[in-house]
């Protein structure tokens, strides 16, 4: 089992481009969510699914997409990148019928805007 | 806004002691979930304790949890310079789904010297 793998490890980005961070699991987890890291603030929530075709937002969702096509994969878009959107990115996910939902997190993807 | 606050920042103990770590909550949670995060990694659960329970072992583990006050705490004994991380308090709104929709606190900053 590979667990929560979350490509790329490292970006850096201009103002207004636009990116993809990659998220898969492999424990066929119904749950899957993105949450961002800054110091200071812990982590904060920014959009989340609880199955394929199924997604809404979180605490911070301004500026990010996602969506769910398979129970495997949740890519979470940067639609026009700011510098405001440095941070680190934690893609995490658990299962909804069994268990008491503990989140199994990705090593992360630390993001730079220039 | 952020559902758990966590006291102290920051914890510097010598290896052999104890450490505890408290967290404050304001609205009724369905559990209370604590991670541990290692610089540069992402988090991982440690221990869940329910509404209804009071106190809950796990190895050098302890945590506390007090509804009427809306608080938990930590307690890690017997601590090593492994221990060092942050350690990062999760609840679960008593008034959502059955799935892992957590909100974090900023997190205590463990610092264990050999």
């Amino acid at each position: 089992n590979a667990g929560v793998t979350q490509t790329p490890k490292f970006q850096v980005l201009k103002t207004g481009q636009s990116m993809t961070l990659q998220c898969a699991q492999d424990m066929n987890h119904e749950y899957m969510s993105w949450y961002r890291q800054d110091p200071g603030m812990g982590l904060r929530l920014i959009h989340y699914s609880v199955g394929a075709g199924i997604t809404d937002q979180g605490e911070v969702p301004n500026g990010y997409n996602v969506s769910r096509s398979t129970t495997e994969d949740f890519p979470l878009r940067l639609l026009s990148a700011a510098p405001s959107q440095t941070s680190v990115y934690f893609c995490a996910s658990s299962y909804v019928r069994k268990g008491t939902g503990e989140l199994f997190f990705g090593e992360g993807s630390r993001l730079t805007v220039l | 806004s952020q559902q758990g606050e966590e006291d102290p920042q920051a914890l510097s103990i010598q290896e052999g002691e104890n450490a505890t770590m408290n967290c404050s909550y304001k609205t009724s949670i369905n559990n209370l979930q604590w991670y541990r995060q290692n610089s540069g990694r992402g988090l991982v659960h440690l221990i869940l304790i329910r509404s209804n329970e009071r106190e809950k072992h796990s190895g050098r583990l302890r945590v506390t949890l007090d509804t009427s006050k809306k608080s938990s705490s930590l307690l890690i004994t017997a601590s090593r310079a492994a221990d060092t991380a942050s350690y990062f308090c999760a609840t679960r709104y008593a008034g959502g789904t059955s799935y892992g929709k957590l909100t974090f606190g900023q997190g205590t900053i463990l610092t264990v010297h050999p």
